[in-house]
């Protein structure tokens, strides 16, 4: 169980377009989900953390009016990469938290979503 | 804010050794610190993690030991598998809940 699933696993999109990536929990209902992102060789960078309902919470650097986050519902969130250019080229990893059993829960991460702005 | 801080940054051992690898935190109030195991292309997978109220933890082949009191914790995977190859991170949050700080990863790498 706690599967979360990101989609698409990987996409090319020219400078100037906008790009939006989703992440699911397939199994469970997820009231925060957290997205990171990885360059390579790197570690992983917490962008924001989306609860369900609210908006979300970015994290200093992090551009909100670029990086939209929408938590809809318990089983998805998304991430719009906005006018995207070469440099936001980058690895974006989610992970969602079970809460099926209140606070005990660890993080499950989904496979991450290889962008590349050309 | 929290601080990880991981060594070694990369780590190459035979097959059937052990591999340690070290982290240390900043933040006292932490009192979650889980392992995760990543290979390449792929999203992290939590392997191991202990809470501030348990000194050690061992799941098989893996183990994790925390000091509080110094601020740090370890990895110890023993009777190391080429499949054990990957990068490794160590973090911290306050709270299973709260959002996670990662250290800089570990790249282990097994030789058959």
């Amino acid at each position: 169980g706690a599967v979360v699933s990101q989609h698409p696993s990987w996409v090319i999109c020219k400078s100037g377009t906008s790009v939006k990536i989703e992440c699911r929990s397939l199994d469970f209902q997820a009231t925060t989900m957290f997205w990171y992102r990885q360059f390579p060789k790197q570690s992983l960078m917490l962008m924001a953390t989306s609860n369900e309902g609210s908006k979300a919470t970015y994290e200093q650097g992090v551009e909100k009016d670029k990086f939209l986050i929408n938590h809809a519902s318990l089983t998805l969130s998304t991430l719009t990469v906005t006018s995207a250019h070469p440099e936001d080229s980058s690895f974006y990893i989610c992970s969602a938290r079970w809460w099926g059993i209140g606070d005990n829960s660890p993080l499950h991460f989904g496979n991450g979503t290889r962008l590349t702005v050309t | 804010g929290e601080n990880v801080e991981q060594h070694p940054s990369t780590l190459s051992v035979q097959e059937g050794d052990s591999a340690v690898i070290k982290c240390t935190y900043s933040d006292s109030a932490s009192n979650y610190f889980p392992w995760y195991k990543q290979e390449l292309g792929k999203g992290p997978q939590l392997i191991i993690d202990i809470r501030s109220n348990v000194g050690e933890k061992k799941d098989q082949r893996i183990a994790v030991t925390l000091n509080k009191t110094a601020k740090h914790f370890s990895l110890h995977i023993t009777e190391t598998q080429p499949e054990d190859s990957a990068v490794y991170f160590c973090a911290a949050s306050i709270n299973q809940g709260g959002k996670l700080i990662f250290g800089q990863g570990t790249e282990l790498s097994v030789k058959p």
